[in-house]
């Protein structure tokens, strides 16, 4: 089955340092992975995906995300964190045994940043 | 742009009631999703559609809920009668087929069933 495990519930980092929320993933053939965010109270946002080509993949908001295939891992990455970079984010892998479209959720990781 | 438009925003309901959520997706797009979260079980997708069809609704809990999409520009997610546990957040979310992984999702419909 296609799966992602994102292993920490929460992340906490004081604003101006760099920021990593870990995410690794199960699946049979080439992954499509994919990031989302959702701030208090909203949907979730779509930050960037990986198919295919760079392993480094840059997204929205100054985040990126690397594609590690050895070690099975799609962590998201800031450099420099903001406060408003508080939310829950959660990474996410195409289910490829479905007709179309499905994608299947992590549990979410819920990040911090402390002024 | 819009975005995708969700109502009632938040709906208490009685047990046994039936609940109707609403979901506008956004113009263009032409696949749909239901999903549903909670704090023990995360986010669940219920039910998709492609073009106004159901491809996919494994993840619907049980036949008290069901969903229709008649037209490209509207979608119900119905569960009758509700019960406590179906209290969650139910977010509708919308994307274009070139596109399919690039969702949208709506602020959602916080349903509270007493």
């Amino acid at each position: 089955a296609q799966s992602v495990a994102q292993p920490e519930d929460q992340v906490n980092v004081a604003e101006g340092n760099p920021l990593t929320v870990k995410c690794t993933y199960s699946v049979s053939g080439n992954p499509y992975l994919f990031w989302y965010v959702q701030y208090p109270n909203r949907g979730l946002q779509f930050l960037l995906k990986y198919i295919t080509g760079d392993n480094l993949v840059k997204g929205s908001y100054g985040f990126e995300a690397e594609f590690n295939k050895s070690q099975t891992s799609f962590h998201l990455k800031k450099p420099s964190a903001l406060v408003s970079d508080s939310a829950l984010y959660f990474c996410a892998v195409r289910d490829k045994y479905s007709s179309a479209s499905k994608i299947i959720f992590g549990s979410g990781t819920r990040l911090s940043i402390r002024p | 742009d819009a975005g995708v438009i969700q109502s009632p925003r938040h709906e208490v309901t009685e047990m046994g009631q039936e609940v109707t959520l609403r979901c506008k997706p956004i113009s263009g797009h032409n696949s749909l999703f239901w999903y549903r979260q909670t704090m023990m079980r995360g986010l669940e997708l219920l039910i998709y559609f492609n073009n106004n069809v159901p491809i996919d609704d494994s993840g619907m809990p049980e036949d008290r809920f069901s969903a229709k999409m008649p037209n490209a520009s509207f979608s119900t997610l119905k569960i009758q009668p509700s019960e406590p546990r179906d209290s969650a957040v139910y977010f509708c979310a919308s994307s274009l087929t070139r596109r399919p992984y690039e969702q949208y999702f709506g602020p959602g419909t916080r349903l509270t069933v007493t």
